[in-house]
């Protein structure tokens, strides 16, 4: 759900299990989505891309699902590790011709060893 | 490391100074853009350049807030006359075309 100020919706995972972070958006009009993963003090860095005309992308154990009827994005992380606890990220793109990517509410990975 | 490289890392700076950041972008990277982030955030966006020209400006970036890329390649974002408001994470991304967009490790800035 959405997150107000500091709190951010957390996902604990334990390590090994798949983590799914869900993430909604509200225009229609874009056409170019992005996961990003954030660790503490750093800069976002890029996962995983998908463009409007896909509903499913594959990367090394993640995997990106579009569901633009209900505006619905995911990101699924398979066989969890320690190294994924971070801060995800979904972000997206307008196909108006504006370039800026609008993030949206960030969720809390957790994974428990 | 060839990512997109900020400077200064941290800055901390009294009410009322100004304060230069400064990006270099991924060789070859003709877009550029600027965002702030501050905890428990997600970056906003500021402004974004293809090659030399700002395209485009968030309402965001208030007139105390100016940002240049003279020739195409590094930016500077500049905040005039700082206030306590303006501590955050400055964020610098670049991409080649509408391909990935990548960002740098941030500018951290303190005005106290």
């Amino acid at each position: 759900g959405e997150s107000v100020g500091l709190h951010l919706p957390t996902l604990s995972v334990q390590e090994g299990d798949n983590s799914i972070i869900n993430c909604a958006y509200s225009n229609s009009a874009s056409d170019y989505f992005i996961w990003y993963k954030q660790e503490s003090g750093k800069g976002p860095q890029f996962i995983i891309d998908i463009r409007s005309n896909m509903d499913k992308r594959q990367g090394q154990r993640v995997t990106v699902l579009l569901n633009k009827t209900v505006k619905h994005l995911s990101l699924q992380i398979a066989a969890t590790q320690p190294g994924d606890s971070a801060v995800y990220f979904c972000a997206e793109k307008d196909s108006g011709g504006y370039q800026k990517v609008t993030f949206g509410t960030g969720t809390k990975l957790q994974v428990i060893p | 490391d060839t990512g997109v490289s900020q400077d200064p890392r941290h800055k901390i700076t009294k009410r009322g100074q100004n304060v230069t950041f400064r990006c270099d972008p991924i060789s070859e990277h003709n877009r550029l853009y600027w965002y702030r982030q501050t905890l428990g955030q997600g970056p906003e966006f500021l402004t974004y350049f293809q090659n030399e020209a700002q395209l485009e400006k968030s309402r965001l970036l208030s007139d105390r807030f100016s940002a240049e890329r003279p020739k195409g390649s590094f930016s500077t974002l500049e905040i005039q006359r700082t206030e306590q408001g303006d501590s955050a994470m400055y964020l610098c991304a670049s991409s080649f075309l509408s391909n990935t967009i990548y960002f740098g490790e941030g500018s951290w800035l303190t005005v106290v």
